[in-house]
């Protein structure tokens, strides 16, 4: 089974911080990804990763930044955390442009 | 704007009963997925189906695909307490690499 793993489930920072989102899979797959989730939005993509130091721009990039210096690590950097960061954070992982995607359990970041 | 667009976005119904979700897409897709997520948790993928696939099943399961319509449908059927969960569908467009979920169906079931 994939597994993909968060580095925490739930984390509090002040507004200003630099906060950083691990996310690790286990299955060897291509491409990484981090979503935030809002009630009433869904998911938005905020990066993705197709390979080893390769990112591309979601919808939603603005004050975030990624690191993917190894294929099984992809990190989520928020450069200076403000209030409206406040959200649930997913990554996933998949195998290929047209696979399924697999799921970390979340982080719930609040931001004071 | 925003593909994939579930309807409704809240469904209550008796556990037994049958549960209909259904899903909206604008553009060409190369596959539509449908996952689940319990409160608090992430994702969990239930069935991808591709755009030259019209039907699939896997266990109290079944999604129509109709690619006429730019349509999906989710039937979870003899529904269990246990099903009570936020159900997302996910389009992964032709020529794009993307793939864009909606904002989900809250699903509860009554025991």
């Amino acid at each position: 089974d994939v597994k993909v793993t968060q580095s925490s489930r739930y984390l509090v920072k002040r507004t200003g911080e630099k906060v950083f989102l691990e996310c690790v899979q286990d299955m060897d797959h291509e491409n990484m990804f981090w979503y935030r989730q809002d009630p009433g939005l869904g998911l938005r993509l905020i990066y993705f990763s197709y390979d080893v130091k390769m990112k591309e721009k979601g919808d939603i990039p603005e004050g975030y930044s990624v690191s993917r210096e190894k294929k099984e690590r992809f990190s989520l950097i928020l450069e200076s955390a403000s209030t409206n960061q406040t959200s649930m954070y997913l990554c996933a992982s998949s195998l290929s442009d047209t696979d399924t995607q697999y799921f970390g359990p979340g982080t719930r970041l609040t931001v004071l | 704007s925003q593909q994939g667009e579930e309807d409704p976005q809240a469904l209550s119904i008796q556990e037994g009963e049958n549960a209909t979700m259904n899903c909206s897409y604008k553009t060409s897709i190369n596959n539509l997925q449908w996952y689940r997520q319990n409160s608090g948790r992430g994702l969990v993928h239930l069935i991808l189906i591709r755009s030259n696939e019209r039907e699939k099943h896997s266990g109290r399961l079944r999604v129509t695909l109709d690619t006429s319509k730019k349509s999906s449908s989710l039937l979870i059927t003899a529904s269990r307490a246990a099903d009570t969960a936020s159900y997302f569908c996910a389009v992964q467009n032709t020529g794009g690499f993307k793939t864009i979920f909606g904002a989900g169906t809250r699903l509860f079931v009554k025991a």
